[in-house]
């Protein structure tokens, strides 16, 4: 059974730091993986998806990186800013299954 | 365009009651997916639509769960006798056919909560 596992649970930076959250997953054999941004109260935002082909990719301050083989995701955000606040949440859709498992997210707090 | 649109956005309801929610994707979107967000288990997966295949129905908690997709496109989702362990925020999604961007867009979700 699929684990996606994020790491911090919780972070806080100022204004202008780069950052990078993690999310690995145990079973190698993903379609794809998807990076999701939810703020309190609301539904979730995709971000970005990587497909299992692929390496990296990038939307403008967001860079994802996909490393199938260790099982690791980072998303790099570059220059945070307060209303890039929200949880992040990483989601793997396994090979022959349509469904998507998530990890438990990354709450991120940018302190202006 | 219009986003994945969900009903009620608000649901309270008494232990052993049933409950309905509702769900209208995105026009053109044939994959539709349910979610439960609930505190002490994060996000689930629970079933799964696309076209005129069989459902994926292996998320699904108990048998009071069910869930159905009239004409390709609204989706219900029904609670039958429900639990406090309902409560949760219930999430639609939706996609393109298999093979295009599998990108799932998300709706803003019904928050239910058993007294």
């Amino acid at each position: 059974k699929q684990e996606v596992t994020q790491i911090p649970a919780a972070l806080s930076v100022p204004e202008g730091e780069n950052l990078v959250l993690n999310c690995s997953f145990t079973d190698s054999a993903i379609y794809n993986l998807q990076w999701f941004r939810q703020d309190p109260g609301k539904g979730l935002t995709s971000l970005l998806l990587i497909q299992s082909s692929q390496r990296e990719q990038t939307s403008g301050r967001l860079n994802a990186s996909l490393d199938k083989s260790s099982g690791r995701s980072t998303l790099y955000i570059a220059a945070s800013q307060p209303g890039d606040s929200a949880t992040y949440l990483c989601a793997v859709m396994d090979t022959g299954r349509r469904a998507l498992t998530f990890g438990s997210g990354t709450r991120l707090q940018v302190q202006p | 365009g219009a986003g994945v649109s969900q009903s009620p956005s608000n649901k309270v309801t008494e232990k052993g009651k049933d409950v309905e929610l509702r769900c209208d994707p995105i026009s053109g979107h044939t994959a539709l997916y349910w979610y439960r967000q609930s505190l002490g288990q994060g996000l689930e997966f629970l079933i799964y639509f696309q076209g005129n295949s069989a459902p994926d129905k292996s998320g699904l908690p108990s048998d009071r769960f069910s869930a159905e997709r009239t004409g390709g496109s609204v989706s219900t989702l029904t609670i039958q006798r429900t639990q406090q362990e309902d409560s949760a925020v219930y999430l639609c999604a939706s996609s393109l056919p298999s093979g295009s961007t599998d990108t799932q867009y998300f709706g803003p979700g019904t928050r239910l909560t058993v007294l």
